[in-house]
């Protein structure tokens, strides 16, 4: 059964840091990982999604990185602004129960203050 | 390009009731998965059609049941509702391809009273 673990739990940071977003699963026999935002009351945002055959991934200020053998992501946020605060989550579907079928961390909550 | 729309955005039902929450995917993707949001156990995974047929279920009791038509549109149904169903139900779809990312829509949030 897959199980994803994200720290930090929370952070706050001023406006301009970059920032590092830390994901870790259980299974490592995974399809793809994807990375999705969530603002407070809204759904889902899909920022990135990476391959089991990548190592990174980016777009724009943001840059995802996978390890498969180690079960590890990291989130790369560059230069971050207070329009980025919101919770952010990880989620590496596996080939047993298929890509559809996502499992969540719990989640990062992120204030960036200006 | 329409995104995910989910109706409706709000539902207030009391215990014993059945609610049915609707979904309609972005155009072309066939895939629909819901989602159950709760601040104690997070987001976990309901069930997933694709042409009209569950292709994979989670772990929830049978009160819980969904469907999808021919245009891929999906409703979800919750009968006897509990206290603890009170939560957010989110949608997301795709078109079927493990290369492309999942879509959510921005959910209903269901509260029993």
């Amino acid at each position: 059964k897959q199980e994803v673990t994200q720290i930090p739990a929370a952070l706050s940071v001023p406006e301009g840091e970059n920032l590092v977003l830390n994901c870790s699963f259980t299974d490592s026999a995974i399809y793809n990982l994807q990375w999705f935002r969530q603002d407070p009351g809204k759904g889902l945002t899909s920022l990135l999604l990476i391959q089991s055959s990548q190592r990174e991934q980016t777009s724009g200020r943001l840059n995802a990185s996978l390890d498969k053998s180690s079960g590890r992501s990291t989130l790369y946020i560059a230069a971050s602004q207070p329009g980025d605060s919101a919770t952010y989550l990880c989620a590496p579907p596996t080939q047993n129960t298929g890509f559809q079928k996502l499992v969540f961390g719990t989640g990062t909550r992120l204030l960036v203050s200006p | 390009k329409a995104g995910v729309t989910q109706t409706p955005r709000y539902l207030i039902k009391t215990r014993g009731q059945q609610v049915t929450l609707s979904c309609s995917p972005i155009s072309g993707h066939r895939s629909v998965s819901w989602y159950q949001q709760t601040p104690g156990q997070g987001l976990q995974f309901l069930f997933e059609y694709f042409s009209e047929t569950q292709r994979n279920k989670g772990n929830f009791p049978g009160r819980f049941s969904g469907r999808q038509f021919s245009n891929s549109r999906s409703e979800m149904n919750v009968s006897t509702l509990e206290l603890g169903d009170s939560a957010l139900y989110l949608c997301a779809s795709s078109p079927d391809d493990g290369n492309q990312p999942q879509h959510f829509g921005d959910g209903t949030r269901l509260s029993i009273l």
